[in-house]
């Protein structure tokens, strides 16, 4: 069975802080998909990044970073010097075949 | 940009009636979804489609539920009977790949279904 668990709940940061939201995978398969989404209080799902299960280059993007350890079945995601703008519920989910699971998501309070 | 366009973004409905959400997807994409979030809850995959077949369900997506691509650009999802605890917000996505190549998911803004 496929599973995806984002254990921290709600994460609460002031400006310029770095904040990293941890993502733990479960899956038998060896071909899978991971992304995360971007749900801002506007309600709407943006995505962030996708990455397969061969891929384990970490990747950048501007202050989004992004650490993929297959031998952990992670997938976390920094911010760099967090801004008020990034308040949103981040949601961690795998994909295999035509089936996508997400994860509970992760709410992230950024304070001026 | 292209997007993905659900209509309405509102709908209100009595127990036991029907509704049809509808769904613009992006125009070369051959695969939609759908997903409900239930209020501060997350979102949770009810099915996906690709050449007018159902390609994979949840066990949410019982016999009450039912997608159709009625022409060329529309996607929707009916709800036969509905009941208290399918009032959430509705998500439709598209992508260009699936399968063993998963690809990108964009999703429209949502439609919101009260149950009353």
């Amino acid at each position: 069975a496929q599973k995806v668990t984002q254990a921290q709940t709600e994460i609460s940061v002031v400006e310029k802080e770095d904040v990293t939201l941890d993502c733990v995978y479960e899956t038998r398969d060896t071909t899978y998909y991971l992304f995360w989404y971007k749900q801002p209080p506007s309600g709407e799902l943006v995505f962030l990044i996708r990455r397969n299960s061969f891929d384990e280059q970490n990747e950048i993007s501007g202050r989004y970073s992004w650490n993929f350890q297959k031998s952990t079945s992670s997938f976390n995601f920094t911010i760099t010097a967090s801004q008020v703008v990034d308040s949103a519920v981040y949601f961690c989910a795998l994909s295999r075949g035509f089936k996508t699971i997400f994860g509970a998501g992760t709410r992230l309070f950024v304070k001026a | 940009e292209p997007e993905v366009t659900q209509t309405p973004s509102h709908q209100v409905t009595q127990m036991g009636q029907e509704v049809i959400l509808r769904c613009v997807p992006i125009s070369n994409h051959l695969y939609f979804y759908w997903y409900r979030q239930i209020l501060g809850q997350k979102v949770e995959f009810l099915v996906s489609f690709y050449n007018n077949e159902i390609s994979e369900k949840s066990e949410i997506f019982d016999d009450q539920f039912s997608v159709e691509r009625p022409d060329g650009s529309n996607f929707t999802l009916k709800i036969r009977s509905t009941k208290l605890e399918d009032s959430a917000m509705y998500f439709c996505a598209s992508s260009d790949t699936a399968g063993q190549s998963s690809g990108i998911q964009y999703f429209g803004a949502g439609t919101r279904l009260s149950v009353l």
